[in-house]
């Protein structure tokens, strides 16, 4: 069975910080695709990046940053020079190669960004 | 234009009453999904529909029935609501092909008292 984890619940870091989440998985499959998702106060879900287990190439998109190894099981997200915009819940999922995206997220980690 | 959108955002009712919340896209794809997220966010699929046909069914009560007039739409009815079923239920939608991401609606918060 696939699984996500997300062990950090809450996070807290003053502006300007850098923070790192932690999501590390759990699946059978030798093909699968990795998620990040933003959960905003507003609630609704934004996509941040979708990464194939094939491409273990780190990613780079502005402030956000991923780091991929599959040799831990880990899809790490980092944020640099963290702004209070920043500020939600961020979920990592997983699916597998079906063409139905059936995400297993993981419990999301609340992060908050003090001015 | 909005590319999910769900009706209604907010929905209170009583216990055993019978409720729907409506979805539709205008992205073109042929994937549609309900998620439920629980009070302490956690997120799971319910259903899925491919080009009208429940593809996923999750372990769901049967009170909940999804129905897919068409791609573009993916309603869900709820019968004789139960406090437990308080959440907030995302619809979203892909494109079976590619296996891209889902695009999420803004959510129904439903509250049952």
């Amino acid at each position: 069975a696939q699984k996500v984890t997300q062990a950090q619940t809450e996070i807290s870091v003053v502006e300007k910080e850098d923070v790192t989440l932690d999501c590390v998985y759990e699946t059978r499959d030798t093909t699968y695709y990795l998620f990040w998702y933003k959960q905003p106060p507003s609630g609704e879900l934004v996509f941040l990046i979708r990464r194939n287990s094939f491409d273990e190439q780190n990613e780079i998109s502005g402030r956000y940053s991923w780091n991929f190894q599959k040799s831990t099981s880990s899809f790490n997200f980092t944020i640099t020079a963290s702004q209070v915009v920043d500020s939600a819940v961020y979920f990592c999922a997983l699916s597998d190669i079906q063409g139905a995206q059936k995400l297993v997220f993981g419990q999301g980690t609340r992060l908050t960004i003090n001015p | 234009d909005t590319a999910v959108s769900q009706t209604p955002k907010y929905l209170v009712t009583q216990m055993g009453n019978d409720k729907s919340i409506k979805c539709e896209q205008n992205l073109g794809h042929d994937t549609m999904y309900w998620y439920k997220q629980d009070s302490k966010k956690f997120l799971k699929i319910m259903f899925s529909y491919n080009n009208k046909e429940l593809i996923i069914n999750e372990t769901v009560p049967n009170r909940f029935s999804p129905k897919s007039p068409d791609k573009a739409h993916l309603n869900l009815h709820i019968n004789s609501l139960e406090l437990g079923d308080s959440a907030v239920y995302f619809c979203a939608s892909s494109q079976w092909t590619t296996n891209e991401k889902l695009f999420f609606g803004s959510g129904t918060q439903l509250s049952v008292l």
